[in-house]
């Protein structure tokens, strides 16, 4: 089974300190991850892949497998940056087809 | 590209009665997954369709049923509503065989009263 954990409910940081939202994963397979971004009133949409290696909006995400972890960093928040966050994996669970599994949600609130 | 759209929006029904939603996915996209999400459970997978057929489906009771058109239109139903399925149903298509990467509607708010 495929599984996606991410411990927090809720991160508060102030505006300008480092971000971590966390998450980890259970999965047999080689994974693919993505970080979905949920602003408020708005649906969700894709943050960022790790096969991308890329950097959105300052956030990157690093692929450990050791570790199985696929933790979302920003060196400096933002204001903006205050939304709910879904880690989530591409995985084949055994039967039928590929499918995306999603945490269950890191919601970030930036002080100012 | 056109995004993905849901309709209705906004729904208000009463328990025992039974609600069919809508979702076009993004054109050329074959395949479409619906999740529920509430706030203590965040995202639940529901069911994906790709080609008209269920390729996977959640752990959700069999009330909740869903089918794909020949132009991959989708739609979900659910039969005998709970005051529990109160949630945002969401919809949400990808291009290929294999998911990756989704693109989600707006979301349709369920209330049952």
């Amino acid at each position: 089974a495929q599984r996606v954990t991410q411990p927090e409910k809720l991160l508060s940081v102030f505006k300008g300190a480092p971000v971590e939202l966390k998450c980890n994963y259970s999965y047999s397979g080689s994974p693919e991850l993505f970080w979905y971004v949920q602003y408020s009133r708005q649906r969700l949409q894709l943050l960022l892949r790790h096969i991308s290696r890329e950097s959105i909006k300052g956030f990157t995400a690093d692929l450990n497998k050791g570790e199985t972890s696929f933790h979302l960093k920003k060196p400096f928040a933002q204001e903006e940056d205050s939304a709910m966050y879904y880690c989530a994996l591409s995985g084949f669970p055994g039967a039928g087809s590929y499918q995306l599994t999603f945490g269950k949600g890191t919601k970030l609130s930036v002080i100012p | 590209k056109a995004g993905v759209t849901q309709t209705p929006r906004y729904l208000i029904k009463t328990r025992g009665q039974q609600v069919t939603l809508s979702c076009s996915p993004i054109s050329g996209h074959r395949s479409v997954s619906w999740y529920q999400q509430t706030p203590g459970q965040g995202l639940q997978f529901l069911f994906e369709y790709f080609s008209e057929t269920q390729r996977n489906k959640g752990n959700f009771p069999g009330r909740f049923s869903g089918r794909q058109f020949s132009n991959s239109r989708s739609e979900m139903n659910v039969s005998t509503l709970e005051l529990g399925d109160s949630a945002l149903y969401l919809c949400a298509s990808s291009s290929g065989t294999i998911i990756r990467e989704q693109y989600f509607g707006p979301g349709t708010r369920l209330t049952v009263t």
